[in-house]
């Protein structure tokens, strides 16, 4: 069954912090996404990715740097934490033609 | 700039009774519009997906209709379940292909009271 599985769910860490995002699908998809959504927002695109070790930026990339280490994972890193980086996270993963993206169920992360 | 917006932003109607959700944007190109849900804490799930100049789709009690001269997409859903409490988001992909930009609403939560 096609998956997008995000870890960890939750997270809580300092401003100043080192944070890992992980994504991995399992669509053989070639496309990922990362994505935050804010209150009053829509989801906004932080980075994105056709493939393995290819990375494009998205609308909102500062603070943020992502790796794509294989086809199935997809990694977002914020080295330095600020709480403006409180959000909802999502990762989701697409293949080339009109289907529907795939998303996972989210990461909370809270800087305090 | 908000390209996409939703109306209203929160809805509150009893189990049994229709509802329509609005969507204006002004994104261009506009290949395709897309309804997704999103319960509360989890990720969004696609309803519908809309192509043509003037479209039309259904799918259960939920069915959507698309004016790409308006710019104006509906999500209408019939006899409303507790289930259907969620957030309903409207995105505009600008390509037909993972290429484009998908360009999203802020949604409009939806409640089903008993």
């Amino acid at each position: 069954e096609a998956a997008v599985t995000q870890s960890p769910r939750n997270k809580v860490t300092v401003t100043g912090g080192n944070v890992t995002l992980s994504c991995r699908q399992t669509n053989s998809h070639n496309y990922m996404y990362w994505y935050r959504q804010d209150t009053g927002h829509g989801l906004r695109l932080i980075h994105y990715s056709y493939g393995a070790g290819n990375l494009q930026i998205g609308d909102v990339p500062d603070g943020y740097k992502a790796t794509r280490t294989t086809q199935e994972d997809f990694f977002l890193l914020l080295e330095l934490a600020s709480p403006s980086q409180t959000s909802l996270y999502f990762c989701a993963s697409k293949d080339y033609n009109n289907q529907a993206p795939l998303f996972g169920e989210g990461t909370r992360l809270s800087v305090l | 700039k908000t390209q996409v917006e939703q109306s209203p932003q929160s809805l509150v109607v009893r189990q049994g009774e229709n509802c329509v959700l609005q969507c204006n944007y002004s994104v261009t190109p506009d290949n395709h519009l897309r309804w997704f849900k999103q319960d509360t804490g989890k990720g969004l799930v696609s309803l519908t997906v809309l192509v043509d100049q003037k479209d039309k789709t259904s799918n259960g009690r939920y069915s959507a209709t698309l004016d790409k001269d308006a710019k104006h997409s509906t999500l209408h859903i019939t006899a409303t379940l507790l289930d259907d409490t969620a957030t309903y988001i409207c995105v505009v992909g600008d390509r037909g292909s993972a290429l484009g930009r998908l360009h999203f609403g802020a949604g409009t939560q939806l409640i089903v009271i008993p």
